[in-house]
């Protein structure tokens, strides 16, 4: 059964830093692995969408990279702000189905 | 281009009562699902269907059913509410590994 743990559970940095969440996941079989956002109350923002053949993707600040065989991937955000303070969630695609991880809540301090 | 569509987005039941959690995408895809969020547990697979017809059971099924009748639409049934299904309710409908989410239905059961 694929499960996915997401490191660390929450995180504190003051603003103007560049941070890391990491991803971990245990079956390497996966199609594609999504990066999400949530705003407290909200829904999820898709951030970003790794597909099984590459290793990385980047939108603006953001970077995410993919080691299937290490069943890792990490979301690099640069130089944070306050508007990034959310919960970050990591998922893994096993065909269509979304295994989600516990999430990243991250808070950035003006 | 609404894509999906999630309605009510706050419902507060009684133990006992039932309802429908409605779902509509207008993307055409065939696969959809329904996801439950608990504090600090992620995104957990309740059911899925893989096109008009076909449904199936998710990793915490019990106390809900699904029907497919047409592509679009795609509820999500509690005959008997209880406290412990008290969560926030998200609805997908995706197409080659790539998964698009409703906002969300938060649902409250006293």
């Amino acid at each position: 059964k694929q499960e996915v743990t997401q490191i660390p559970a929450a995180l504190s940095v003051p603003e103007g830093e560049n941070l890391v969440l990491n991803c971990s996941f245990t079956d390497s079989a996966i199609y594609n692995l999504q990066w999400f956002r949530q705003d407290p109350g909200k829904g999820l923002t898709s951030l970003l969408l790794i597909q099984s053949s590459q290793r990385e993707q980047t939108s603006g600040r953001l970077n995410a990279s993919l080691d299937k065989s290490s069943g890792r991937s990490t979301l690099y955000i640069a130089a944070s702000q306050p508007g990034d303070s959310a919960t970050y969630l990591c998922a893994v695609y096993d065909g269509n189905k979304l295994v989600f991880g516990a999430g990243t809540i991250l808070r950035v301090k003006s | 281009n609404a894509g999906v569509t999630q309605t009510p987005k706050f419902q507060v039941l009684k133990t006992g009562q039932s309802m429908t959690l409605q779902c509509a995408q207008d993307m055409n895809h065939e696969y959809m699902s329904w996801y439950r969020q608990d504090p600090g547990m992620g995104l957990r697979l309740i059911h899925y269907s893989v096109g008009a017809g076909i449904t199936d059971q998710g990793e915490v099924p019990n106390g809900y059913n699904v029907s497919r009748s047409t592509t679009e639409d795609f509820p999500l049934r509690l005959l008997s509410a209880a406290p412990s299904q008290t969560s926030v309710y998200f609805c997908a409908s995706s197409q080659d590994t790539e998964a698009f989410f409703g906002q969300g239905t938060r649902l409250t059961v006293v």
